[in-house]
C-alpha cells in the first residue's frame, strides 16, 4: 500500500518560515492535501490539491508538490500555528485515502 | 452554515458493536461523499471508508472489511458508521468528514466534532 512519510517534528521561531515535508513514491503525480489539528480539536483543511487554500485560510499557508516530496510552507509563523499537520492523498490504484504520520510543529 | 454533528461518546465492552451517527446540515446532503476517519489516543489519522449519500454505495479500507458498515438516511441527512467485534485497539475518536466540492477524490473540508469510543472490559 502507498506510504506517506513525514518528519515527526519541526521547530521554528516566531516570524520565521516552517517547511513540513511529505514523502511518497512519485507523489508529484497525486493531489496532496494538508490538515492542521490542534489538541482536542478536529482537523482543519489548510491546503488542498497541492497548493490551493480553502476560504478563510491565511495566505501564509502554501503548498508545493514535485517528484517524491510535497511540502507545506508556513510563512511568518505565529504561536497559533503550533499544531499537528497531516498530509493526505488518494491512492487511485487501491482506492484508499492515505494519511502521513503527522508532524508536530513547535513554535519556539 | 455547513456543519456535521456527531453522536455522543460511547463505552463498549470487547466483542460488542458501536454505531456512530453524523448529522449533516447547511448543504445538499446527497451531493457530497462522506468519509469516516479515526484517531487512536496520541496517534495519527486513519481512514476507514467512504459512503455516497446519494446511492448508499460504500468503499472500506481493507483493514476494516467485514467489521465496518456505513449507511445513510436521506430523510434525516444522517450517515452512520457501525463497527463490530470491538477490541481495545478500536478505542479512538471517530470523525465523519465531508469532501470538498463533492469530488470523489477530493480533500475533506468539513469535519464532525468527533465521537470518542472507548472499548474496555
Amino acid at each position: 500500500s502507498y506510504v506517506l512519510t513525514q518528519p515527526p517534528s519541526v521547530s521554528v521561531a516566531p516570524g520565521q518560515t516552517a517547511r513540513i515535508t511529505c514523502g511518497g513514491n512519485n507523489i508529484g503525480s497525486k493531489s496532496v492535501h494538508w490538515y492542521q489539528q490542534k489538541p482536542g480539536q478536529a482537523p482543519v483543511l489548510v491546503v488542498y490539491d497541492d497548493s490551493d487554500r480553502p476560504s478563510g485560510i491565511p495566505e501564509r499557508f502554501s503548498g508545493s508538490n514535485s517528484g517524491n516530496t510535497a511540502t507545506l510552507t508556513i510563512s511568518r509563523v505565529e504561536a497559533g500555528d503550533e499544531a499537528d499537520y497531516y498530509c493526505q492523498v488518494w491512492d487511485s490504484s487501491s482506492d484508499l485515502r492515505v494519511f502521513g504520520g503527522g508532524t508536530k510543529l513547535t513554535v519556539l | 452554515q455547513v456543519q456535521l454533528v456527531q453522536s455522543g461518546a460511547e463505552v463498549k465492552k470487547p466483542g460488542a458493536s458501536v454505531k456512530v451517527s453524523c448529522k449533516a446540515s447547511g448543504y445538499t446532503f446527497t451531493s457530497y461523499y462522506m468519509h469516516w476517519v479515526r484517531q487512536a489516543p496520541g496517534q495519527g489519522l486513519e481512514w476507514m471508508g467512504i459512503i455516497n449519500p446519494s446511492g448508499g454505495s460504500t468503499s472500506y479500507a481493507q483493514k476494516f472489511q467485514g467489521r465496518v458498515t456505513m449507511t445513510r438516511d436521506t430523510s434525516t441527512s444522517t450517515v452512520y458508521m457501525e463497527l463490530s467485534s470491538l477490541r481495545s485497539e478500536d478505542t479512538a475518536v471517530y470523525y465523519c468528514a465531508r469532501v470538498l466540492q463533492g469530488g470523489y477524490a477530493a480533500a475533506f473540508d468539513i469535519w464532525g466534532q468527533g465521537t470518542m469510543v472507548t472499548v474496555s472490559s
